[in-house]
């Protein structure tokens, strides 16, 4: 069964206190992985999709990373703004090109000024 | 665009009662997502549809729980009858595969509380 699991559960930063989410992930081959960001009572906002180990992608403070079992959501210098629940999931090439995705429980970034 | 489009926003109903969530996915985009979100299990997958044809209906968690997409531009979900156990955030998500991309847009959500 495809899991993801994320890391921490929350996690709180100073204003320019740069830090890294995790996301770890046990699926029957990869097809993508996903970062969304979440902003309370919204629905889940795209981030990048990165589809194999090595591959980085970067929207200014953010940037992902990839390896073969798991993925990194580094932010640098946070501000408030940036402050959100962000999610992480997975879509299996296994499935025979099923667009299922298995998301993380996320982890709440607090970003204090 | 105006983006994934879903109403009500909010609904409050009684246990026994019928729900009816609609959605209306971005113009042109082919695959058509429901999920639910809540604190305990996170973001699941309830169904989904490619061009208008259910494709995988395992995340429907019982025969309470019945989902349509009668054309391109619109989508329901039903409950009947609801029960407190259904409160939760409702999404609906669209992507376009046309293009070789897998990315899923939201909407922003059905919030039920059930009674």
């Amino acid at each position: 069964e495809d899991q993801v699991t994320q890391s921490p559960e929350a996690l709180r930063l100073q204003e320019g206190e740069s830090s890294s989410l995790n996301c770890s992930y046990t699926v029957s081959g990869l097809r993508g992985l996903f970062w969304y960001r979440q902003d309370p009572g919204k629905g889940p906002e795209f981030l990048f999709t990165l589809y194999s180990a090595g591959e980085e992608k970067e929207k200014e403070r953010l940037k992902a990373t990839l390896t073969k079992k798991e993925s990194f959501l580094h932010i640098t210098a946070p501000k408030p703004e940036d402050s959100a629940t962000y999610l992480c999931a997975v879509q299996a090439s296994s499935q025979g090109g099923s667009e299922k995705l298995v998301f993380g429980k996320g982890t709440k970034l607090t970003v204090n000024p | 665009d105006a983006g994934v489009i879903q109403s009500p926003r909010h609904e409050v109903t009684e246990m026994g009662q019928e729900v009816t969530l609609r959605c209306k996915p971005i113009s042109g985009h082919d695959y058509l997502f429901w999920y639910r979100q809540t604190m305990m299990r996170g973001l699941e997958l309830l169904i989904y549809f490619n061009n208008n044809v259910p494709i995988d209906d395992s995340g429907m968690p019982e025969d309470r729980f019945s989902a349509k997409m009668p054309n391109a531009s619109f989508s329901t979900l039903k409950i009947q009858p609801s029960e407190p156990r259904d409160s939760a955030v409702y999404f609906c998500a669209s992507s376009y595969q046309g293009q070789g991309t897998d990315t899923q847009y939201f909407g922003p959500g059905t919030r039920l509380t059930v009674l």
